[in-house]
């Protein structure tokens, strides 16, 4: 089925530890994003790739890194996690031809102790 | 700086009911406005509207732009239980398609 998956589920690590959450999608999405959602802020843009091999800064970039070496892959990073990154990770992609529609994953649930 | 504004921040309605939900913005060089309903997981997509007046329509959901005033409605009838989620408004603008969410309405529809 077409779509984007991300992996883990979710995941609970000490603060201090890397962590990459993984992203894929199989609809030839020249545009990937990676959005943080809280309770109380919605969902907001950590960085973005408008095709392979950009890479952008969204409203909330401190502390994360990604990388677009494909259109199908857009990885993020956490280089060292502190708690103020539990959260849950949405991944999302979109054909930009198309106006803006997100087609997103299903969320990684990051608990950062 | 781009701002998207949705209200009311919650509600709670019976089955039945009719609701409406608002979503107002300030950005600049608009280009479109979308709808996303959120269950548990992933949002998923609703609506995209581009032109003012002219309204889109699923089922009991329909939906309106006005790009003279700056907003757009959602509106849900005969709502139902499995219409309980949170409903989200975005607006796409700029030449780079940026897309600014809304903090999202929380509907809840008791039985």
């Amino acid at each position: 089925i077409a779509g984007i998956t991300q992996a883990p589920t979710s995941q609970i690590l000490a603060a201090g530890r890397r962590m990459t959450l993984r992203c894929t999608q199989d609809m030839r999405h020249n545009a990937m994003y990676w959005y943080r959602q809280d309770l109380g802020l919605g969902l907001r843009l950590i960085h973005y790739s408008n095709t392979a091999g950009t890479t952008g800064k969204g409203e909330v970039p401190d502390g994360y890194s990604v990388s677009r070496a494909n259109t199908d892959d857009f990885p993020l990073t956490l280089a060292s996690a502190v708690p103020s990154q539990t959260s849950v990770y949405f991944c999302a992609s979109s054909d930009s031809d198309r106006t803006g529609e997100l087609f997103f994953g299903e969320g990684s649930r990051l608990t950062v102790l | 700086e781009d701002k998207v504004v949705q209200s009311p921040l919650s509600l709670v309605v019976h089955e039945g009911d009719t609701v409406t939900l608002n979503c107002s913005y300030e950005v600049t060089n608009f280009r479109s406005l979308l709808w996303y309903k959120q269950e548990k997981k992933a949002p998923t997509f609703l609506f995209m509207l581009t032109s003012s007046g002219i309204e889109k329509k699923s089922g009991r959901l329909s939906s309106i732009l006005d790009k003279k005033e700056l907003f757009s409605i959602l509106n849900i009838t005969a709502t139902q239980t499995g219409d309980s989620a949170v409903y989200l408004c975005a607006v796409v603008s700029g030449a780079n398609s940026k897309l600014t969410f809304g903090k999202g309405i929380t509907l809840s529809v008791r039985p």
